[in-house]
């Protein structure tokens, strides 16, 4: 079985261009989240979705970033205009719920910014 | 304040020896509380949960103080293969992890 799907793996573009990163989250999974890594700040949660609506994005860094569902099976984060500071490890997650309690979250490997 | 402090280590030691980890949380509404394992490059994975009454998974134990709000984990026997990074999670209910920074550990021959 396919876990979490990202892509591009790694992605290097210029300060002021637009980033598009993607994920396809576990089949029958109705949570999908997007996480950033840096070494300084560890890993921070930007948004999630339920059911393909985001129900959180207080995460979000500011106004360049954005994230859509379009569908159960597909999800974007988009950086626009990109900046050397966005520079990171983003990954994408995915999960079930069953009785209101916590179900593990299944990481994808992950897509490496550089933001030069 | 971070919600959640880690030690960033790294932390060094033999084969075959003990070591442990501790993190502090500071929301005392956390629910539910974990331990994952982050490789070089690769993405976090669960490597186990910690209840209050403490749990083992073979050479792991993970304990709860919640009075004290603070985790921990004791790996026994350290193998080169559990170098790695050790991201203390902990779930504040909505669905949401709130992560550490990680304590690195290396295990050498």
């Amino acid at each position: 079985d396919a876990g979490v799907i990202q892509s591009p793996r790694h992605e290097v573009t210029e300060m002021g261009q637009e980033v598009t990163l993607r994920c396809k989250p576990i089949s029958g999974h109705d949570y999908l989240f997007w996480y950033r890594q840096t070494m300084m700040r560890g890993l921070e949660l930007l948004i999630y979705f339920n059911n393909n609506v985001p129900i959180d994005d207080s995460g979000m860094p500011e106004d360049r970033f954005s994230a859509k569902m379009p569908n159960a099976s597909f999800s974007t984060l988009k950086i626009q205009p990109s900046e050397p500071r966005d520079s990171a490890v983003y990954f994408c997650a995915s999960t079930t719920i069953s009785g209101g309690s916590y179900n593990e979250q299944f990481f994808g490997p992950g897509t490496r910014l550089t933001v030069l | 304040r971070k919600e959640v402090e880690q030690d960033p280590g790294p932390f060094n030691v033999p084969e075959g020896a003990t070591v442990a980890f501790n993190c502090t949380y500071s929301n005392s509404a956390s629910q539910s509380f974990f331990w994952y394992r982050q490789d070089c490059r690769k993405e976090p994975k669960l490597l186990m949960s910690v209840y209050s009454s403490g749990n083992e998974d073979g050479r792991f134990t993970a304990q709860l103080n919640r009075a004290s709000q603070y985790i921990s984990l004791l790996i026994r026997d350290s193998k080169l293969s559990d170098s790695a990074t050790y991201l203390c999670v902990v779930w504040t209910g909505f669905q949401k992890l709130v992560f550490g920074t990680g304590t690195r550990l290396l295990v050498s021959p």
